[in-house]
């Protein structure tokens, strides 16, 4: 049982093109995100929501656009590909607000490696 | 923006060898956590710290929430070659939709 899971796991894709990525869980969380890892294996966020609903959105360029069809799902379409985007993608899950409860932490997909030619 | 400074960047120790990683923060977190990550896999919960002061023990790890809420270390015991792989600090900012702030990671090597 994959708690979350994304697809692909590798997309090699040439510039201009528009892709996505898809993502699920089955944790039962309300929030979902997207965090990006690049060549130097920092892991910053770009997108939060909340029982779909858009909480976090990390200056990140407008050719990247989350949409969360449910609580369970929430997908990623990046538009006009450019060599820069080039790096893993990992959606991750949580429950909402403080829990202090170190089993109900950030959950991480197996990540989605981005290469644009 | 907020950001944390971990260190050391990489380590390469003798299997047995103790190991001790930390993070320190500009800013104070209410959690803090400490990922690791595999190669080809999404980061995994090591172990959550609460409270400021608080000691907590995993099998070989053990972690400390600082004092003054801005700095947290990872000890792992008695290395093992399974041990390989990159350990994250995060801080987890609930003002902010609990979005997590990595640190830059340490990149642990274990030669048998």
């Amino acid at each position: 049982d994959t708690a979350v899971s994304q697809t692909p796991k590798y997309l090699v894709t040439q510039m201009g093109n528009d892709k996505s990525i898809k993502c699920e869980q089955n944790l039962g969380h309300d929030t979902m995100y997207w965090y990006k890892q690049d060549s130097k294996k920092f892991l910053k966020i770009m997108f939060s929501y909340n029982n779909k609903e858009l909480i976090i959105n990390e200056t990140v360029p407008n050719r990247f656009s989350p949409k969360s069809p449910d609580k369970a799902h929430l997908n990623l379409h990046i538009n006009s590909l450019e060599l820069g985007d080039s790096a893993v993608y990992f959606c991750a899950s949580s429950p909402w607000g403080p829990t202090g409860q170190g089993n109900s932490e950030a959950f991480f997909g197996q990540g989605t490696r981005l290469t644009v030619v | 923006g907020q950001q944390l400074n971990q260190s050391p960047q990489s380590m390469f120790i003798q299997e047995g060898e103790d190991v001790s990683m930390n993070c320190t923060s500009s800013s104070i977190f209410n959690t803090w956590l400490w990922y690791k990550q595999d190669p080809g896999e999404g980061p995994v919960l090591l172990i959550a710290l609460y409270k400021a002061g608080e000691l907590t023990s995993n099998g070989r790890l053990t972690a400390q929430f600082g004092i003054t809420r801005k700095d947290s270390f990872l000890n792992i015991s008695a290395s093992i070659p399974s041990d390989v792989g990159i350990y994250f600090c995060a801080g987890k900012d609930y003002n902010q939709g609990g979005k997590l702030i990595f640190g830059q990671g340490t990149e642990l090597s274990v030669k048998p």
